[in-house]
């Protein structure tokens, strides 16, 4: 069936760059997506990316999808100990607009 | 704009007890959906709604039931509590296309003990 796995734990020092990996195995997937949890709360869409793309920038994030590898990351720029929290990746369950498989989570540690 | 609100936040059960998850959203959204997060884990989907009237099983429907009378409200049913189901709960809900935001609850956190 369909998975989605991602490392537990991240930590960097603010002002550093963070990169979050996540590997997929639907390939099928027409949008891989990131969303944030913040402690006590729900998820929070962050950014999406289209499965013909490589590459999507937005202000401090940037998505980089490897098709061939079923691979998907996210950078977050000049990291602040705003970022801290939970970072999940998720896909779609057979493209099936939000039935979606998401990571264990990646929780981000920044650091002053 | 309220969005998606659930309650409770915070319940113990006793095993084989029953409870209700209330969840509702006021941004007429058709799909709505229960997800579970265990800790460590990433959320699984219980059960969603395409429409009021219409359910369906997610991957993980065992022991849950679900009921949507209204576009708006999306109650999530525990029949029998059982240890298994202590977890967070989260309800969504999204406009029902194929590039999906969902908006999420804040989650209501179940121990069944």
């Amino acid at each position: 069936g369909e998975d989605v796995e991602q490392s537990l734990f991240l930590s960097v020092r603010e002002g550093d760059s963070s990169v979050i990996n996540c590997t997929y195995t639907d390939s099928s997937s027409t949008y891989l997506y990131w969303y944030k949890q913040e402690p006590g709360a729900g998820l929070q869409l962050l950014t999406y990316i289209f499965s013909n793309m490589d590459m999507k920038q937005d202000q401090r994030l940037t998505v980089l999808l490897n098709k061939k590898d079923k691979h998907l990351s996210l950078r977050i720029a000049d990291t602040q100990t705003g970022d801290s929290a939970i970072y999940f990746c998720a896909e779609s369950i057979n493209n099936q607009g939000g039935k979606l498989i998401f990571g264990q989570g990646t929780e981000l540690s920044v650091k002053p | 704009n309220a969005g998606v609100t659930q309650t409770p936040k915070f319940r113990i059960l006793k095993i084989g007890q029953s409870m209700t998850l209330q969840c509702t959203q006021d941004m007429n959204h058709n799909y709505m959906y229960w997800y579970r997060q265990d800790p460590g884990m990433g959320l699984k989907l219980i059960y969603y709604s395409v429409g009021a009237g219409i359910t369906d099983k997610g991957e993980v429907p065992n022991g849950y039931n679900v009921s949507r009378s209204t576009t708006e409200d999306f109650p999530l049913r525990l029949e029998l509590a059982a240890p298994s189901q202590t977890s967070v709960y989260f309800c969504a809900s999204s406009v029902g296309t194929t590039n999906e935001k969902l908006f999420f609850g804040s989650g209501t956190q179940l121990s069944v003990l």
